[in-house]
């Protein structure tokens, strides 16, 4: 059966402490990993696809890499404005069908 | 704004009373996905739509639930005779066609948050 673990639950950070978030995937079959952003009360927000091993993508102080078990999402450098859920999904090669991780909870304090 | 749109934000219903959830995908998408997300839960899939069809429903619990994407207008989520059980927040997604080029991504609205009293 697919599954999507990520780790830490929750962690917080001071600002200008960088960190990694994990996502750990067990697939038939990869076609995607996606990372999202979620704010409370809001739907979660689009970041990075990522397609194959080995490969990285970056967005201002986030960046995600990608390899055959996990994903990673580094945090460098956080700002407050950087806290938030975040969340990893995956698109099995059998059909549509994303699942979702349950998320990584972080607090950046000034 | 182009977005996933869903209305109402907020829905408050008494038990038995039924609760009819809106979502209007982005321009150009054809395909719909309803999640159902508890506090400090994940994401948990209910069903995936096209319109005029349902590909995946195997997260829709089996009774009192039903989804549709009619040919013109939003999607709905449908749940009837609500118990206290069904409080959460409910997102819609949409997606190009499944034969875009790449995998695109989901694109969410701003969820619908319903509570049973």
């Amino acid at each position: 059966e697919d599954q999507v673990t990520q780790s830490p639950e929750a962690l917080r950070l001071q600002e200008g402490e960088s960190s990694s978030l994990n996502c750990s995937y067990t697939v038939s079959g990869l076609r995607g990993l996606f990372w999202y952003r979620q704010d409370p009360g809001k739907g979660p927000e689009f970041l990075f696809t990522l397609y194959s091993a080995g490969e990285e993508k970056e967005k201002e102080r986030l960046k995600a890499t990608l390899t055959k078990k996990e994903s990673f999402l580094h945090i460098t450098a956080p700002k407050p404005e950087d806290s938030a859920t975040y969340l990893c999904a995956v698109l099995p090669d059998s059909w549509g069908k994303f699942q979702f991780g349950a998320g990584t909870q972080v607090v950046v304090t000034p | 704004n182009a977005g996933v749109m869903q209305n109402p934000r907020h829905l408050v219903r008494r038990r038995g009373q039924e609760a009819r959830l809106r979502c209007s995908p982005m321009k150009g998408h054809s395909h719909v996905y309803w999640y159902r997300q508890l506090p400090e839960e994940g994401l948990k899939f209910m069903v995936y739509l096209q319109k005029e069809n349902i590909i995946d429903e195997s997260g829709m619990p089996k009774e009192r639930f039903s989804a549709e994407f009619p040919k013109e207008g939003p999607s709905i989520l449908r749940i009837q005779q609500v118990v206290r059980g069904d409080s959460a927040a409910y997102f819609c997604a949409s997606s190009p066609p499944a034969n875009s080029p790449r995998n695109s991504p989901l694109h969410f609205g701003n969820g619908t948050r319903l509570t049973v009293t």
